[in-house]
């Protein structure tokens, strides 16, 4: 049973152009979400993050938006450069157990020159 | 800060032997650590939850008898992969939970080992 769900196993985008990766999750418990990214044989790094209290959160180029009713979220990058072309992971945490973070299957993205 | 030290980046070995890897926090204590592995075309899963000073906590499906786990303090956890085999091949993650220290995310992970067993 898959509590964090990345349906798209890879997008491609142009750079310049923004790049929208989705996330649904079936648990309601879940208030804390987050987004990782990894790039080939490295750990995933820490992207942005958003509490179930907000339903938007900025950070640069990078934003997260959080729908809870559709228990939905997604992450925009806009401008994509080359650079931005990695692994993206979905994560969510429920309540006190923010030490159990669950991940999403991730989603390739590949920025196009 | 919040440095994750993984060690080594990459080992090969052959089939039937142990091979030992090393997280360590840097600069923190961490009381609990994880332990993922990464599969070709999917998620991390995570392997066993490593708290310091009693026995780890595996997930279902995961050997705790081939996959020893030492916490034996609060900057060093250690995944042994006993009698490996091709199999075992995958590239393995630790990460350490370090709340104090970050608002925003609470994991810091390593930078992965790649496991490859001849």
């Amino acid at each position: 049973d898959q509590q964090v769900k990345q349906n798209s196993p890879s997008l491609s985008v142009q750079e310049g152009r923004i790049s929208i990766l989705n996330c649904d999750y079936t648990n309601s418990m879940f208030d804390y979400f987050l987004w990782y990214k990894k790039y080939p044989a490295e750990g995933p790094t820490f992207l942005i993050s958003i509490s179930s209290i907000k339903d938007k959160n900025e950070d640069g180029r990078f934003t997260v938006f959080l729908n809870k009713s559709a228990k939905h979220l997604s992450l925009h990058i806009v401008p994509s450069q080359p650079g931005d072309s990695a692994v993206y992971f979905c994560a969510a945490s429920e309540g006190d157990r923010d030490d159990k973070i669950i991940f999403g299957k991730g989603t390739r993205l590949h920025i196009l020159p | 800060g919040a440095v994750v030290s993984q060690h080594p980046s990459r080992v090969i070995c052959k089939s039937g032997t142990s091979v030992k890897i090393e997280c360590r926090s840097l600069d923190f204590q961490a009381t609990t650590m994880f332990w993922y592995r990464q599969f070709p075309k999917k998620s991390l899963m995570l392997m066993a939850t490593s708290n310091e000073g009693s026995k780890a906590t595996y997930e279902q499906g995961v050997e705790k008898d081939k996959f020893l786990i030492n916490h034996a303090s609060l900057t060093l956890s250690t995944l042994t992969v006993t009698s490996a085999h091709p199999e075992d091949s995958s590239f393995y993650i630790c990460s350490a939970y370090a709340l104090s220290l970050s608002y925003n995310s609470p994991l810091h992970f390593g930078n992965g080992t790649r496991l490859t067993v001849t």
